[in-house]
């Protein structure tokens, strides 16, 4: 089975700063995807950042970028020049590459509450 | 285009009520997942349906919890004899097929069980 870690609960930055957001999977698979979502107050799930695991290059959305480290299965999600907007519990997820007849479940870590000081 | 709507956004009920909880997908989208959120916790998959289908409810408690996706109308989520660990918020998502990475994600009903 396949199980995502999130071993920071909370985290603080000050605005314009740069942090990075650590999360480690286990997973016996070889295709899969890994995901950040953000969960601001109003509890809606954003898409933030997405990585295809057959691919080497680390994914990048204007300030987003991700370090993903196959062997080491690790993915950590750095936010450069940091928002008051930015506050949020982000979650890092997995889901198995889709074959058919397979449901493709997100598979969500604990969650880390990232506040961004003024 | 509208997004996915779930309804209500927030329901309280009483011990031993019943709880519907409604999920109508992006237009286009064949393909409902549920997941919960308990306090404190990342979401946890519950349940994924197609149109008249269930596909895999290996994420649903084994008593009072069913869930639908009628031909017309809401994915449904129905919790029978609601007790108060059934307290948590409820997303759905959807997607256009089975095999998509791609899942847009509802608002959320908050379930609180008093």
């Amino acid at each position: 089975a396949q199980t995502v870690t999130q071993s920071q609960p909370e985290m603080s930055v000050q605005e314009a700063e740069t942090v990075t957001l650590s999360c480690t999977y286990d997973t016996s698979e070889n295709n899969y995807y890994l995901f950040w979502y953000k969960q601001p107050p109003s509890r809606q799930m954003i898409l933030v950042i997405r990585q295809e695991a057959y691919k080497q290059q680390n994914a990048t959305e204007n300030r987003f970028s991700v370090n993903f480290q196959k062997a080491a299965k690790s993915f950590s999600l750095k936010i450069s020049d940091s928002q008051l907007g930015d506050t949020a519990m982000y979650f890092c997820a997995f889901m198995k590459h889709g074959l058919r007849g397979a449901t493709n479940k997100l598979i969500f870590g604990t969650g880390t509450l990232l506040a961004v000081q003024p | 285009n509208a997004g996915v709507m779930q309804n209500p956004r927030h329901l309280v009920r009483r011990r031993g009520q019943e709880a519907r909880l409604r999920c109508s997908p992006m237009k286009g989208h064949s393909h409902v997942y549920w997941y919960r959120q308990l306090p404190e916790e990342g979401l946890k998959f519950m349940v994924y349906l197609q149109k008249e289908n269930i596909i895999d409810e290996s994420g649903m408690p084994k008593e009072r919890f069913s869930a639908e996706f009628p031909k017309e109308g809401p994915s449904i989520l129905r919790i029978q004899q609601v007790v108060r660990g059934d307290s948590a918020a409820y997303f759905c998502a959807s997607s256009t097929s089975g095999n998509s990475y791609e899942q847009y994600f509802g608002p959320g009903t908050r379930l609180t069980v008093t």
